[in-house]
């Protein structure tokens, strides 16, 4: 089955600076990476996702990154302000019905005022 | 804006206690999962289902938890019995699939189980 592997565990960054989370995955046939964002004690949201027929996609200050060769897809966050303190999670599967999502581990990002 | 939601939004129980959990998929999906998420293991999925039917529930404890969805609108997750190390929290999502196709999922606010 899919494995995914996330890091950092925890980012603190200045606010204005950015912040890149990275995860890895084993299953060459997985194709949709989605990102989803969790505040305290909510659910977690969908942010942003990415389908393997492109190499990145954008959403204002927030960017995904794909690497199928590596097996890699990086979050990016521009100019980061305090309400982007969360717990953000990748997550990969393989782009059909009948599969569910692996979650990675989470990376809790600080943004510090 | 529709929502996933999820009833009770907190329980707190004692050990041996049956736990029921309850799930409203957005209506119109026709895919519904069963996470759980705790600080140690992060986002574990236990069970989901297209069009009411398990596909998968390989991640269940099967000696204790059992989920089903009785109608399209209604999915349940039960513990029976229950013990402290199921204190968690339990999201459900949904989810709409057509045919082969790629799909989205939504998360409910999640049920905190605290087993004491």
């Amino acid at each position: 089955g899919e494995n995914v592997e996330q890091h950092p565990s925890t980012l603190s960054v200045q606010e204005g600076d950015s912040a890149v989370i990275k995860c890895t995955y084993s299953d060459s046939a997985s194709n949709y990476f989605p990102w989803y964002k969790q505040e305290l004690g909510k659910r977690p949201q969908l942010i942003i996702d990415i389908r393997s027929n492109v190499g990145e996609k954008k959403d204002q200050r927030i960017a995904v990154t794909l690497n199928k060769t590596a097996k890699h897809f990086s979050l990016h966050i521009t100019e980061t302000q305090p309400e982007d303190s969360a717990v953000y999670f990748c997550a990969a599967r393989m782009d059909t019905g009948r599969r569910a999502l692996t979650f990675g581990s989470g990376t809790r990002l600080q943004v510090q005022p | 804006d529709a929502r996933v939601t999820q009833t009770p939004r907190d329980k707190v129980t004692e050990m041996g206690q049956e736990v029921t959990m309850r799930c409203q998929p957005i209506l119109g999906h026709n895919t519904v999962f069963w996470y759980r998420q705790t600080m140690m293991q992060g986002l574990e999925l236990l069970a989901y289902f297209r069009n009411r039917a398990p596909l998968d529930d390989s991640g269940m404890p099967k000696d204790r938890f059992s989920a089903e969805m009785p109608d399209a609108t209604l999915a349940t997750l039960k513990i029976q019995p229950s013990e402290p190390r199921d204190s968690a929290v339990y999201f459900c999502a949904s989810g709409l699939v057509i045919g082969r196709g790629s799909y989205e999922q939504y998360f409910g606010p999640g049920t905190r189980l605290t087993v004491t």
